[in-house]
């Protein structure tokens, strides 16, 4: 059984929808939980990150930790096209953002 | 800013040959970090290296790869002699110190024919 799981998908929403993103895992370790967007051919690009539980808002996104659940989300807002690229939930342990443990990635198509 | 920036972007090598990637972090990043995706997988990780020595390699699969980061710069990973398994695309991150995320480069592609 992997640590992360993550829905591979795609996920095609129109132009405007609010998109959730969705990670399970394992490991009650975790405390450091990151989401990284990644367009085609390009590294993952840090997105957002939050320690323990809780909620976490910026502009269009918001992350939130259900450490109880061992369940993370992102909530895209007003999505856009150029919302499109597959999205990674990464998490770590105690000691920091050491080590990343990553899911497989949500690709993600917004249609104007 | 600089990003991370990795060296070559895409490698196409034979079976048995010797490959050597190269990342260079963000100017004033201690902590590099080496992760593999291989087709249809999770990213994972290879190893951490705090300035020039290495913190944890857990994650390098065999005595086939060869980690370097002399002067505590620059890193190297070099893949010899590679096997098909190998393919993949290697990342290279980098932060400042522990409490602070990762950065990535766009990674090299390796192909072994």
């Amino acid at each position: 059984q992997k640590e992360v799981e993550q829905d591979p998908g795609p996920l095609s929403v129109p132009e405007g929808a609010i998109v959730s993103l969705n990670c399970t895992y394992s490991n009650s370790a975790f405390q450091y939980f990151m989401w990284y967007r990644q367009y085609s051919r390009k590294g993952p690009e840090l997105l957002m990150y939050t320690y323990s539980s809780g909620n976490k808002e910026d502009g269009r996104f918001t992350a939130q930790v259900d450490k109880s659940s061992k369940y993370i989300s992102l909530f895209i807002r007003d999505s856009q096209p150029s919302d499109s690229a597959t999205y990674l939930c990464a998490m770590s342990g105690s000691t920091g953002f050491q080590k990343l443990v990553f899911g497989t990635g949500t690709r993600l198509l917004v249609s104007p | 800013e600089a990003g991370v920036t990795q060296f070559p972007s895409h490698s196409v090598i034979e079976k048995g040959q010797t490959v050597t990637l190269r990342c260079d972090p963000i100017s004033g990043h201690d902590n590099l970090y080496w992760y593999r995706r291989v087709m249809g997988k999770e990213i994972k990780f290879l190893l951490h290296f705090v300035k020039e020595s290495k913190q944890d390699e857990s994650g390098m699969p065999n005595n086939r790869f060869l980690a370097e980061r002399t002067g505590g710069t620059y890193s190297t990973l070099k893949v010899q002699p590679a096997e098909l398994e190998d393919s993949g695309v290697y990342f290279c991150a980098s932060s400042r110190n522990d409490g602070q995320p990762q950065h990535f480069g766009d990674g090299t592609r390796l192909s072994i024919l």
